[in-house]
């Protein structure tokens, strides 16, 4: 049974990086893609962006200028990068397993238990 | 972008009772492409059901969706103490709209 944790910092400063890690465990990130979500706080869930384990990306045009997905097939992990970051950016973080139905987009199943990042000085 | 419009906002129900939870689409999703989810604070979001009517694995015969169009509905036939949580419904399919979620139905205890 696939499972995905995510970690890093809690807090950030305004104007830095965000940078997390989801380590998949019970399977490989081979041959599937993966996302990252947020929500913050009182808000909708929100995609961030996606990657398929050959390393394309697909990115959440909102986001696009200030974010980066990449993973690492050694360590079985998909690393997020959002930089410049503000209090808008305060959110809980997940990341999931993306399905693809064909050539379509599909759920996200499973999730990891998320975590909180909060931007603040 | 679709926008997912969920009601009630908050259900407060017994242990035992039904619970029905709507998710209107601002648009026809295609094919049914609609997802529910339940979560709990602290766990991971749990995907209930997808296509808008097939459970997922694992998932109790209690949780049921139907709908098709713009209108989608969950239903817990009789709520059990664990089924007190958030639930989120999820459109998917074109990558031109994307995938959104609604705003979410709180199940909480009467």
């Amino acid at each position: 049974q696939v499972q995905l944790q995510e970690s890093g910092p809690g807090l950030v400063k305004p104007s830095e990086t965000l940078s997390l890690t989801c380590t998949v465990s019970g399977g490989s990130i081979y041959s599937n893609y993966w996302s990252w979500i947020r929500q913050p706080p009182g808000k909708r869930l929100e995609w961030i962006g996606s990657i398929f384990f050959s390393g394309s990306t697909y990115y959440n045009p909102s986001l696009k200028s200030r974010l980066s997905i990449s993973g690492d097939t050694s360590k079985n992990q998909i690393s997020l990068k959002l930089s410049s970051v503000t209090a808008a950016d305060t959110a809980v973080y997940y990341c999931a397993r993306d399905v693809r139905i064909g050539w379509e987009l599909g759920w996200f199943d499973p999730w990891g238990q998320g975590t909180l990042v909060t931007v603040s000085s | 972008e679709i926008v997912l419009t969920q009601s009630p906002a908050t259900l407060s129900l017994s242990p035992g009772e039904r619970a029905t939870l709507s998710c209107g689409a601002s648009q026809s999703l295609s094919s049914n492409y609609l997802a529910w989810y339940q979560h709990r604070p602290g766990l991971a979001p749990r995907l209930l059901i997808y296509d808008a009517s097939t459970r997922a694995t694992g998932i109790p015969d209690r949780f049921s969706g139907s709908g098709s169009g713009t209108d989608f509905t969950l239903t817990i036939s009789r709520l059990e103490p664990e089924d007190f949580a958030v639930y989120y419904c999820l459109q998917y399919g074109n990558s031109l709209t994307g995938r959104t979620f609604g705003g979410g139905t709180k199940v909480e205890i009467k």
